[in-house]
């Protein structure tokens, strides 16, 4: 079955404390991306990646790294989290027709 | 980057009515597509026009685009209860890059 799939579902961390969110997609798809998304602002790019060793920054980069060493996994890193990264995370691939597929979401909370 | 904006906010619908929502933008886009999220759960593609479309049809679903108002609308023919979801349009400003700039959702209930 085509997909995207992200872990954790669900993580309850406290400030400063390392952490990555994993995202795999089985479509061969050569763009990534991750959001997250909170109430009253809709999605908000994170980062995305045309390729693999290609990545760039979307609008809200701060606070966040990310890699692209092959082509089906994307792993969100926050070196630091702080509670201002509290939100709803979402793993999107998609190939050049641009549909993008979306993984199932990751709620973080930092404390 | 631009952002979508869908209008209204939130809509409240008897099932079998039909369901209206509108989005704008602001710059040129390649593209514009439509969402669909139920609660809590992943964004799903529902349907694509480009940017040399006027009107785009997928199932119960008619999608309109003017490029001159830069604004695009969803429209849901004999809405269902399972149709209660936000709907998102996002666009896509260049091509080749797959960047798309999502508007803040537009939420919808369909009450049977």
């Amino acid at each position: 079955e085509a997909q995207v799939t992200q872990n954790p579902r669900y993580l309850i961390t406290v400030t400063g404390k390392k952490l990555t969110v994993t995202c795999s997609q089985n479509m061969n798809h050569e763009y990534m991306s991750w959001y997250r998304q909170d109430p009253g602002l809709g999605l908000r790019q994170i980062y995305y990646s045309m390729n693999v060793e290609v990545t760039d920054k979307g609008d809200v980069p701060e606070g966040y790294k990310v890699s692209r060493k092959e082509k089906r996994n994307f792993p969100l890193i926050l070196e630091s989290p702080s509670p201002n990264q509290t939100s709803l995370y979402f793993c999107a691939s998609s190939s050049g027709n641009n549909e993008q597929f979306f993984g199932p979401g990751t709620r973080l909370t930092v404390l | 980057s631009q952002q979508g904006e869908e209008d209204p906010q939130a809509l409240s619908i008897q099932e079998g009515e039909n369901a209206t929502m509108n989005c704008s933008y602001k710059t040129s886009i390649n593209n514009l597509q439509w969402y669909r999220q139920n609660s809590g759960r992943g964004l799903v593609h529902l349907i694509l026009i480009r940017s040399n479309e006027r009107e785009k049809h997928s199932g119960r679903l008619r999608v309109t685009l003017d490029t001159s108002k830069k604004s695009s609308s969803l429209l849901i023919t004999a809405s269902r209860a399972a149709d209660t979801a936000s709907y998102f349009c996002a666009t896509d400003e260049w091509y080749g890059n797959n960047r798309l700039a999502f508007g803040k959702g537009n939420q919808v209930v369909v009450i049977p």
